[in-house]
């Protein structure tokens, strides 16, 4: 069974500080995807990492891919109170159907 | 297009009654997904399906069923209720892009569903 591991299972901080979120496995993946969740809602994709030491940026958001395609990361530079929400990660293997999805982290950005 | 929709929003229902949830996308997507997502928690695969007449289990399958018979719907079925089952309910489908997939999905807005 291929498991994720998210990191820190919540965190609170204030507006403009930065911080940064930690998504682990033993296991290889040959694609990792983030999501956003706000209260209420369902998930919403961010961005899909597939290549080992790729890195990508989606505004004030940077998101990188390990080298040997075991972790990721999630960096949200000068954070704002509508980055608030649960941030999850998920990884999947070419040809097996599904994804495995992490547990996530909670983030609540105040004013 | 709608994208993915769930119906119903809302359920309560008795121990022991049954229930099937509809989900239903416009994508043409070939994978479908039933998540459920308790408090502080995130995300269990119930069950899924790779193309239409297909169905798997997921992490969590017991107490439910789950039939694909149209690519653009797939139904989750609870034939005995019970308040373990209590939980936000998410369906979520996926495409291939030719010889690669990374299997992005696309989310419902959830079934909130409180068995008492």
């Amino acid at each position: 069974t291929q498991l994720l591991e998210q990191s820190p299972q919540f965190l609170s901080i204030q507006e403009g500080e930065n911080l940064t979120v930690y998504c682990n496995s033993s296991s290889v993946f040959s694609s990792l995807q983030w999501y956003r969740q706000e209260p209420g809602e369902g998930p919403v994709l961010l961005v899909t990492v597939v290549t080992g030491g790729e890195v990508k940026k989606l505004k004030r958001l940077t998101f990188q891919f390990g080298d040997a395609r075991k972790d990721s990361s999630l960096h949200i530079t000068a954070a704002q109170p509508g980055d608030t929400g649960l941030y999850l990660c998920a990884g999947s293997n070419t040809n097996a159907g599904k994804s495995t999805f992490g547990d996530g982290t909670t983030l609540t950005v105040k004013p | 297009n709608a994208g993915v929709t769930q119906t119903p929003k809302f359920r309560v229902l008795k121990t022991g009654q049954s229930m099937t949830l509809l989900c239903a996308q416009d994508m043409n997507h070939e994978y479908m997904y039933w998540y459920r997502q308790d408090p502080g928690m995130g995300l269990r695969l119930i069950h899924y399906s790779v193309g239409e007449g297909t169905t798997a289990k997921g992490e969590v399958p017991d107490g439910y069923n789950v039939s694909r018979l149209k690519k653009q719907n797939f139904l989750l079925g609870l034939e005995s209720a019970a308040p373990s089952q209590t939980s936000v309910y998410f369906c979520a489908s996926s495409y291939s892009r030719g010889y690669r997939w990374f299997n992005e999905q696309f989310f419902g807005p959830g079934t909130r569903l409180t068995v008492l």
